[in-house]
């Protein structure tokens, strides 16, 4: 029931193309989404999150959607480039405790070539 | 304003042996957390420090791990002794508060290699 679920395992992209990435839950007590970029040698890095009272998030060429009655939250980026290429980690948590323990998706690894 | 900072990048080690991992936080932040990822799987919870107290550490494997973080500034993890499964990317991350829509920083990971 902790689990988040994430597809693809990679995606390749071409620039100017649209990256979707999906992930789904089972645990309906989790309330906050977010999405994490990680580029090679560095951390995850927090790069846009959604609650589950909104159905989509926007924030410049990144998109979050959430089908709160299917469980299931995807990331898309419109206009890929190159410099997003990155491992996408989707993430949930649960707010109910007052502190923040993130659950993690598998990661996906996006290419986008030139 | 320095990033979380994690020491060492690498480290290979052989099975038996003790490894010890370092994490420095962004100053002033209170809530110090610990994660790994065994390759290609998901990034794991470890556990949750606030200032010096262990907040969670529900997500530690077993007592082959201790987490510390004296002084509630930086913190130390060491597995003793390591087994060929805990190889991975330890990551740290901190966050100013612990709400639980707080961001959390992460560091650039520690990748082990036990042999």
């Amino acid at each position: 029931q902790q689990q988040v679920k994430q597809s693809p395992q990679s995606l390749i992209v071409q620039k100017g193309g649209i990256s979707i990435i999906n992930c789904a839950y089972e645990n309906t007590a989790f309330d906050y989404f977010p999405w994490y970029q990680q580029f090679p040698g560095k951390g995850p890095a927090l790069l846009i999150a959604i609650r589950p009272d909104v159905s989509e998030k926007k924030e410049g060429r990144f998109t979050i959607s959430f089908n709160k009655s299917a469980k299931q939250f995807s990331l898309h980026i419109m206009d890929s480039q190159p410099g997003d290429s990155a491992t996408y980690f989707c993430a949930a948590s649960i707010g109910d405790t007052g502190f923040q323990k993130l659950v993690f998706g598998t990661g996906t690894r996006l290419l986008v070539s030139p | 304003e320095a990033g979380v900072t994690q020491f060492p990048s690498h480290s290979v080690i052989e099975k038996g042996q003790t490894v010890t991992l370092r994490c420095d936080p962004i100053s002033g932040h209170d809530n110090l957390y610990w994660y790994r990822r065994v390759m290609g799987k998901e990034i794991k919870f470890l556990l949750h420090f606030v200032k010096e107290s262990k907040q969670d550490e529900s997500g530690m494997p077993n007592n082959r791990f201790l987490a510390e973080r004296t002084g509630g500034t930086y913190s130390t993890l060491k597995v003793q002794p390591a087994e060929l499964e805990d190889s991975g990317v330890y990551f740290c991350a901190s966050s100013q508060d612990p709400g639980a829509r707080e961001t959390q920083y992460f560091g650039p990971g520690t990748r082990l290699l036990v042999l």
